[in-house]
């Protein structure tokens, strides 16, 4: 298994400015993931995070808005730029790791735009 | 494109009775099914797979792809059984979980 940490828990940011959300494995994983959970919505994947190279993103989320590092095997970065109301959502760092196919979740990061 | 369908936001049932949380897909290959549970204050875990034909704490749940369904079932509901219950599904062998809209399940005394 992997335990995940995320950074910050949550936050409360003002429209305009960003946020970056830190995700720590314990251990070191094939795969790191982010995903949004938007108010009474489900789990949206937003893009794999590669290890020294660009995320890979999915249809309707660009590098500029979501810029995503993962500098190493065990963290990675979320950045969610130039926020509005609409960023409101909980954010999660998704982990795969490499003996078998479970996914692991972080406890995400609760983002209030105002 | 693919999707998962849980048509019910919120299931109440009685302690002792019954339950089945449905999950629908759609998806023209051969997909991965799993259910994700989320107890209050606590983060996303996985309960089950289809691969797997596991059960856990007494959930089961078949894949039927005749039907595109893979409800999630238990004989005999708990008080502790009460919690937020994900679909997923994963395909073409990748790495990307497309998740329903999720069912509340609440069990009363």
């Amino acid at each position: 298994s992997a335990v995940i940490s995320q950074k910050p828990s949550r936050d409360i940011c003002q429209r305009g400015t960003s946020l970056t959300i830190q995700c720590q494995v314990d251990s070191q994983v094939t795969m790191m993931f982010w995903y949004r959970q938007q108010p009474g919505q489900s789990l949206t994947l937003i893009a794999t995070a590669n290890q020294g190279s660009e995320a890979t993103y999915e249809s309707g989320f660009v590098i500029d808005k979501f810029p995503i590092s993962r500098p190493n095997l065990t963290f990675s970065t979320l950045t969610v730029s130039n926020m509005s109301p609409e960023d409101s959502s909980i954010y999660l760092c998704s982990v795969k790791t490499g003996g078998g196919n479970e996914q692991y979740f972080g406890p995400g990061t609760r983002l209030t735009v105002t | 494109a693919q999707r998962v369908t849980q048509p019910e936001k919120l299931l109440s049932v009685f302690k002792g009775a019954p339950v089945e949380l449905k999950c629908n897909y759609s998806y023209s290959g051969s997909p991965e099914l799993f259910w994700y549970v989320q107890y209050s204050r606590q983060r996303l875990q996985l309960l089950l797979r289809h691969i797997s034909r596991e059960s856990i704490k007494g959930f089961t749940a078949d894949l039927n792809k005749g039907e595109t369904s893979f409800h999630l079932k238990k004989p005999f509901a708990q008080e502790e059984d009460s919690a937020m219950y994900y679909c997923a599904l994963r395909t073409g062998g990748g790495n990307k979980l497309t998740f329903g809209t999720g069912t509340q399940l609440k069990v009363e005394l």
